[in-house]
């Protein structure tokens, strides 16, 4: 399997530009989640789908963040309209079994790093 | 705020033992999970501790005591390849929380 596959791998942008980030779990796991990383706040979960259906999206910083997962194999997470605080590398990861037990293994993309100026 | 507490970074030979401690809130309290990230890279999990104890792979091992609300991952043989960053991070109440996480830097 080729992994989780995130595009795209860096991004940068103007204040007030919409951003798209595209994600693609490794086929067959039925959970994925999207991390934020930043030096300052380290690695923050933003939102949980089980079945591609939104479970936790109580990590979301606000409303121009969104998420979604129209199908098992496809997630994208927009931010509209971007700000310099956005500036961070976005991971996606999936799972088998989502966040029961918490024993479940995550494999992580690569992530994009997203640059907002 | 943050759940899961490590110290920042240590620095250590190579062919040394390193370990890197980590703290949590017990409320909802499922396990502690441990991953490693180099550098521009992504974390990998390393391993999972449910259920006091010890748990080896290989050169790593990874500590739980449920009691103390305390784990360890433990670095043996240490190599050029593992300076990177080390996360715990654990199920609490329902979302996973990742420790901030502590750099470890080898050399020769």
């Amino acid at each position: 399997d080729a992994g989780v596959i995130q595009s795209p791998r860096h991004e940068v942008t103007e204040m007030g530009q919409e951003v798209t980030l595209r994600c693609k779990p490794i086929s067959g796991h039925n959970s994925l989640f999207w991390y934020r990383q930043t030096m300052m706040r380290g690695l923050e979960l933003l939102i949980y789908f089980n079945n591609n259906v939104p479970i936790d999206d109580s990590g979301m910083p606000e409303d121009r963040f969104s998420a979604k997962m129209p199908n098992a194999s496809f997630s994208t997470l927009k931010i509209q309209p971007s700000e310099p605080r956005d500036s961070a590398v976005y991971f996606c990861a999936s799972s088998l079994a989502g966040l029961a037990g918490g024993q479940e293994t995550q494999y992580f993309g690569p992530g994009t790093r997203l640059l907002v100026l | 705020g943050q759940s899961l507490e490590q110290p920042s970074e240590v620095t250590a030979v190579e062919g040394a033992i390193v370990q890197i401690n980590c703290t949590y809130q017990t409320s909802g309290f499922y396990g502690l999970s441990w991953y490693q990230q180099h550098d521009g890279g992504a974390p990998t999990f390393l391993s999972y501790n449910g259920l006091d104890g010890l748990e080896e792979t290989g050169r790593f091992s990874s500590f739980l005591s449920r009691s103390d609300s305390y784990g360890y991952l433990l670095l043996q043989e240490l190599q050029m390849k593992d300076s990177a960053s080390y996360f715990c991070a654990s199920l609490l109440n329902n979302r996973l929380a990742f420790g901030k996480g502590n750099q470890v830097v080898v050399i020769p």
